[in-house]
């Protein structure tokens, strides 16, 4: 057990739905990752935020949005849901800002699925 | 930006024999380089990791080597154990400052 816990374990939605997906870190953790796994493109990296504030962007879509609150635990929002965004959403978290300077653990994912 | 190559896609080996995957990277300025192991309908774990100061690091039966001037980087198991099964996955930090560029991941079975 990483100590990083995500909620819900499964989702399962319609298209052109909204969901939310719940992550809350590490004691003392003040990093937060989010990534999207799916079986054609891997693991990628979407948003992360530090100690509230946002403080990188990869390759997530204008249709979601993240946000870090005052207890660090953190929100990833998926809305105008598409087949395509079924994947197993990971978060992760670490003590510092930086990628490398400390280690990233990871929690248990939430598979979501659109029919 | 960054990109990740990493091969093979699978891989299957006798247990006791060695396994090597490799990945490619494609930003001079990335600085460190992870590896993760996935089992399966798991968490990605750190299983170990390289800077760019470095040639080579070995913990028990893992090791990673990169070679900064062809921009490449392995990950060597020795003395396979079937527990050693699972998708691993290589990534390389874009720039000093970047975040995690992932590799699509290896699938290793080792046959008992």
């Amino acid at each position: 057990d990483s100590g990083v816990t995500q909620t819900p374990k499964h989702l399962i939605t319609a298209t052109g739905q909204r969901v939310t997906l719940r992550c809350s870190p590490r004691s003392g953790d003040l990093s937060v990752y989010w990534y999207q796994q799916s079986l054609d493109q891997g693991l990628q990296f979407l948003i992360q935020y530090y100690n509230g504030e946002e403080r990188a962007k990869g390759n997530i879509l204008e249709r979601f949005s993240a946000q870090q609150f005052p207890d660090l635990h953190s929100e990833l929002n998926l809305s105008s849901l598409e087949l395509g965004d079924s994947a197993l959403y990971f978060c992760a978290s670490s003590v510092g800002p930086t990628p490398g300077n400390y280690e990233q653990y990871f929690g248990p994912g939430t598979r979501l699925t659109v029919t | 930006g960054e990109n990740v190559e990493q091969h093979p896609s699978t891989l299957s080996v006798q247990e006791g024999d060695s396994a090597v995957i490799k990945c490619t990277y494609s930003d001079s300025a990335s600085n460190y380089f992870p590896w993760y192991k996935q089992e399966l309908g798991k968490r990605p774990q750190l299983i170990i990791d390289i800077r760019s100061n470095v040639g080579e690091k070995k913990d028990q039966r893992i090791a990673v080597t990169l070679n900064k001037t062809a921009k490449h980087f392995s990950l060597h198991i020795t003395e396979t154990q079937p527990e050693d099964s699972a998708v691993y996955f290589c990534a390389a930090k874009r720039g000093s400052q970047g975040n995690l560029i992932f590799g699509k991941g290896t699938k290793l079975s080792v046959k008992p």
